[in-house]
């Protein structure tokens, strides 16, 4: 595997279920990001992992709950989700923060995800 | 509150001839603006980068004009290749701010034959 990889590609969840969105990196990098995207609205940052403790939660519902165990990994672990979720969830990972110069991300194909 | 846009949902261009991108922005510390391509089932791809101490940025085919009094930046394709058919996003990022991308929209960016 190469890049960025995100599992499932497709997931459609009750508002009773939880689930978990997986990202793995296989570039080396130490940061690591969730954007989300849903229709019609530009891609929102979510989350930001560094080195993985987090450094920026931009505001999201407790419902998603991040999980960095290491610089290769990150989850979102999905709870009690309402329709209003339903979106692309997109992983993102870079060499290090802007602020230290790497403000290139890289980015995987995202997970459709669905909430009935 | 949008502090990345991109005003045209939508651009159509022949194949062989410029095509121009545009975006604006509101927030004045934006450090660096990045355009990304994406491509359908696939996640956006790093395209071309400009630091805000710049105001042009080339690699091959495409350039990245940046205009900071006008918060005003855009990307040329030229000459334009039906595999630049795809979706074009702008995004900005502040060196000391929260370093995650803002994005705008999109133009989806149709060469025709």
């Amino acid at each position: 595997e190469t890049g960025v990889t995100q599992t499932p590609r497709h997931l459609v969840m009750g508002m009773t279920n939880k689930k978990s969105l997986k990202c793995e990196q296989h570039l080396g990098h130490n940061a690591m990001y969730w954007y989300k995207q849903s229709a019609k609205k530009p891609l929102e940052l979510m989350f930001v992992y560094n080195f993985k403790e987090q450094t920026e939660n931009n505001s999201v519902p407790s419902r998603f709950s991040p999980e960095c165990p290491n610089s290769s990994h990150l989850f979102l672990h999905l709870h009690t989700l309402q329709p209003e979720d339903s979106a692309l969830y997109l992983c993102a990972s870079s060499q290090g923060l802007a602020g230290s110069g790497y403000v290139e991300q890289f980015f995987g194909p995202g997970t459709r995800l669905t909430v009935l | 509150d949008q502090q990345v846009k991109q005003n045209s949902p939508s651009l159509s261009v022949q194949e062989g001839r410029i095509s121009i991108l545009n975006c604006d922005y509101t927030n004045s510390m934006f450090d660096y603006f990045l355009w990304y391509k994406k491509y359908p089932a696939e996640g956006p791809t790093f395209l071309i980068s400009i630091s805000s101490i710049k105001d042009k940025n080339e690699d091959g085919r495409f350039t990245v004009f940046l205009n900071k009094s006008a918060k005003h930046l855009s990307l040329h394709i030229v000459p334009s290749q039906p595999g630049d058919s795809a979706v074009y996003f702008c995004a900005a990022v502040t060196g000391g701010g929260a370093d995650g991308l803002t994005f705008g929209k999109g133009t989806h960016l149709i060469i025709q034959p």
